[in-house]
């Protein structure tokens, strides 16, 4: 079965860019039925969707964030990756990578187990 | 921007049925999906398209959506059922979750 696992910096310096990877394996991130994307957790906060990626190239961001953000997929190491630009504390959160369907049907499934990111000097 | 709503908490006895709700401006048009977060683990599809179980969800759990209200009633609560639970839908293309519901089994 699918499953997924982030990786990446646990400590970013404000104003500094947020980067991390999300590994797949078990499907193939260049499968033309499923999109990847992140998700994240803030303290306190609850879910925030940030954005997905589907056929290896297209893109579709969160309107609050999409200034900062870039997403993108490696099909040669079956990979997507995030990079959020001028983190703040605010960007401090447990970033989730999913797997997402396709129209018509839109679930999140499965996740990633997450990867706490704190935005600290 | 459109918001979905859910209850802080809701707290049920073990055995009893336990439902959770969502609200949003006419959500019954839209699909809802529902996902069970505790500590430490992926969080977990339990419930999408309304009212279907993902393989391996069990039975207890069950969704509805109609009005302005999706639902999400787990029958039968169990200690392990003991989660924060998010709602989500789309709209025009963007991803919305509800603030989660800490279901606490006592």
């Amino acid at each position: 079965q699918v499953q997924l696992q982030e990786s990446g910096p646990g400590l970013v310096k404000p104003s500094e860019t947020l980067s991390l990877t999300c590994t797949v394996s078990g499907g193939s991130v260049s499968s033309g039925n499923y999109y990847w994307g992140w998700i994240r957790q803030t303290p306190g906060k609850g879910l925030e969707w940030i954005g997905y990626v589907y056929n290896s190239g297209g893109t579709n961001y969160n309107p609050s964030l999409k200034s900062r953000v870039t997403i993108s997929a490696d099909t040669s190491k079956n990979q997507i990756s995030l990079k959020l630009r001028s983190v703040t504390a605010a960007d401090t959160a447990v970033y989730y990578c999913a797997r997402k369907y396709g129209s018509g049907d839109e679930r999140f499934d499965p996740w990633g187990q997450g990867t706490l990111v704190t935005v600290s000097s | 921007s459109y918001e979905l709503t859910q209850p802080p908490s809701v707290s049920v006895s073990p055995g009893q049925t336990a439902s959770i709700t969502c609200s949003g401006d006419k959500l019954g048009d839209r699909y809802v999906c529902w996902y069970q977060l505790k500590p430490g683990q992926s969080p977990l599809l339990v419930i999408y398209q309304d009212t279907k179980r993902p393989s391996g969800i069990p039975e207890r759990f069950s969704g509805s959506n109609s009005g302005n209200t999706a639902t999400l009633t787990i029958s039968g609560t169990q200690a392990m059922d003991e989660a924060d639970y998010y709602c989500q839908a789309w709209d025009s293309s963007t991803a919305v979750f509800g603030g989660g519901t800490r279901l606490t089994v006592l």
